[in-house]
């Protein structure tokens, strides 16, 4: 069945460094890709999203690929601030609009 | 009010009780999960209702019963339940056959079963 592997946290980064979180899936067809992001206390937001093959997805200074020949949708931030601390989730769906298949998420701490 | 909107935010109850989570949308969606958030593990599905119709129970235990009056309401009742059931439970609606339509989450109710 379909699956989605994230890298193991946590991560901890220092404020202004680069962020890379990495994510790859299985999937029998052409999903359709997420980021969500859950900050302590809350529920789960997107972040962003991709639909097809070499789509980027961005928002807030994060960026993510949809990248089929290696099966993979990095997360990426040129420079990290605190209040990005949080856990991320990579996500998959074969069915637009439908339920989702989580990675076990990452758990981001940014310093000062 | 917006969004998905959860009551109650926390929630302990012995084994013995018998208490619901609601869960309630106003984005005009189609269709609603419940999720299951334990500590260290993936975010588990528990059910999907589409169109007020269960789709889907991937072997959730009867001491979780769903209820889907409407296409904007879900409601999860917890009967007996065991000191691993303790989690944060996510309600979460999207609008199926929409293109580019993600799935959007509630804040959790946190569930501590003593």
């Amino acid at each position: 069945g379909d699956s989605v592997t994230q890298m193991e946290g946590p991560v901890t980064l220092s404020e202004e460094a680069f962020l890379t979180i990495n994510c790859t899936y299985t999937a029998t067809g052409y999903p359709s890709l997420f980021w969500y992001v859950q900050y302590p206390g809350e529920g789960l937001q997107l972040l962003l999203k991709a639909t097809k093959a070499d789509d980027k997805g961005s928002n807030k200074g994060f960026e993510a690929t949809y990248r089929k020949e290696t099966t993979s949708f990095h997360l990426e931030k040129g420079s990290v601030q605190v209040s990005d601390s949080a856990v991320y989730f990579c996500a998959l769906t074969e069915n637009q609009g439908g339920k989702l298949i989580f990675g076990q998420g990452t758990e981001l701490s940014v310093k000062p | 009010e917006t969004g998905v909107t959860q009551t109650p935010r926390h929630l302990v109850m012995g084994m013995t009780n018998k208490k619901s989570l609601k869960c309630e949308q106003h984005l005009g969606h189609n269709a609603m999960y419940w999720y299951k958030q334990s500590a260290k593990k993936p975010l588990e599905l528990m059910f999907v209702y589409n169109f007020k119709e269960q789709t889907e129970n991937n072997s959730v235990p009867s001491r979780f019963s769903p209820e889907c009056p409407n296409s904007s309401h879900l409601f999860l009742h917890l009967h007996t339940l065991q000191p691993e059931d303790s989690a944060l439970y996510l309600c979460a609606s999207s609008q199926v056959g929409a293109y580019n339509s993600p799935l959007h989450f509630g804040n959790g109710t946190r569930l501590t079963v003593t």
